[in-house]
C-alpha cells in the first residue's frame, strides 16, 4: 500500500507572503497525485491533479504543484496567499493498479493571518 | 445539484448501539466511497463501491458494514458502535467504474460521530 507524508501539520503564514506546503508519497509505481482542500466544517474538495504530461499543475486560484518523480514529491505552492486561503489542505496518491483506491496525507492545516 | 449529501450531520452513541450513516449523490456516479477522518492521519478509505451491487474493503473495514442500495444511495452501518469508532465519517463519489484512480471524488460534509 501506498503512504503519504505531508511533512508540517500546521503552516502560519501572513497575508501576501509566498508559502510551500509538502507532500511526499512512498511508491515508485506509477500514480496519480492530488490535492484537495478542506474549509472548516466542509467535505473536502479537489485543488489540482497530475495525472501526465507536463509535472507543473495549476488551480483556479493561483496555486500550483510541482510532480518530482526522483524525489517522490509533489508539493504544493502559492506565489501570495490570501487570507481566504485558511483551510486544510490534504495531499492525495492513487496507486494506477489498485482500483480506485486513494492514500491521503494526514493534512497541513495552513493559517493565514493578516 | 446538491451533489453529495450526507445524514445525519452529528450523532452521539453509547458503546454497543447500532446506527447507520445515510449517504445520496444526484451526479449519476457510478463510484462511491465512505472514509473517516482522525486527527493526525487524513482521511482512510472503509468501504468503497465500483457500481451498484458491488462493494468492496478498503483500509479499515473492521465493525463496519455497508450497502449499495441503488446507484444514488451508499449507506454505512455500525452494528455495534465502539469509542475507537468516534470520527467524521465522509462520503464520496466518483464519475467511473474504470478503477482508473483518475478520477476526481466529490466529497459529502461530513458525519461528526461520538461513541460514548
Amino acid at each position: 500500500a501506498q503512504s503519504v507524508t505531508q511533512l508540517d501539520s500546521q503552516v502560519p503564514v501572513f497575508e501576501e507572503a509566498p508559502v510551500e506546503l509538502r507532500c511526499n508519497y512512498s511508491s515508485s509505481v506509477s500514480v496519480y497525485l492530488f490535492w484537495y482542500v478542506q474549509y472548516p466544517n466542509q467535505g473536502l474538495q479537489l485543488l489540482l491533479k497530475y495525472l501526465s504530461g507536463s509535472t507543473l499543475v495549476e488551480s483556479i486560484n493561483g496555486f500550483e504543484a510541482e510532480f518530482n518523480k526522483s524525489q517522490t514529491s509533489f508539493h504544493l505552492r502559492k506565489p501570495s496567499v490570501h487570507i481566504s486561503d485558511t483551510a486544510e489542505y490534504f495531499c492525495a496518491v492513487s496507486d494506477r493498479y489498485n482500483f480506485n483506491k486513494f492514500y491521503f496525507g494526514s493534512g497541513t492545516k495552513l493559517n493565514v493571518k493578516p | 445539484n446538491a451533489g453529495v449529501t450526507q445524514t445525519p450531520k452529528f450523532q452521539v452513541l453509547k458503546t454497543g448501539q447500532s446506527m447507520t450513516l445515510q449517504c445520496a449523490q444526484d451526479m449519476n456516479h457510478n463510484s462511491m466511497y465512505w472514509y473517516r477522518q482522525d486527527p493526525g492521519m487524513g482521511l482512510r478509505l472503509i468501504y468503497y463501491s465500483a457500481s451498484e451491487g458491488t462493494t468492496d474493503k478498503g483500509e479499515v473495514p473492521n465493525g463496519y458494514n455497508v450497502s449499495r442500495l441503488n446507484k444514488r444511495e451508499f449507506s454505512l452501518r455500525l452494528e455495534s458502535a465502539a469509542p475507537s469508532q468516534t470520527s467524521v465519517y465522509f462520503c464520496a463519489s466518483s464519475e467511473g467504474t474504470s478503477g482508473s484512480g483518475m478520477e476526481t471524488q466529490y466529497f459529502g460534509p461530513g458525519t461528526r460521530l461520538l461513541v460514548l
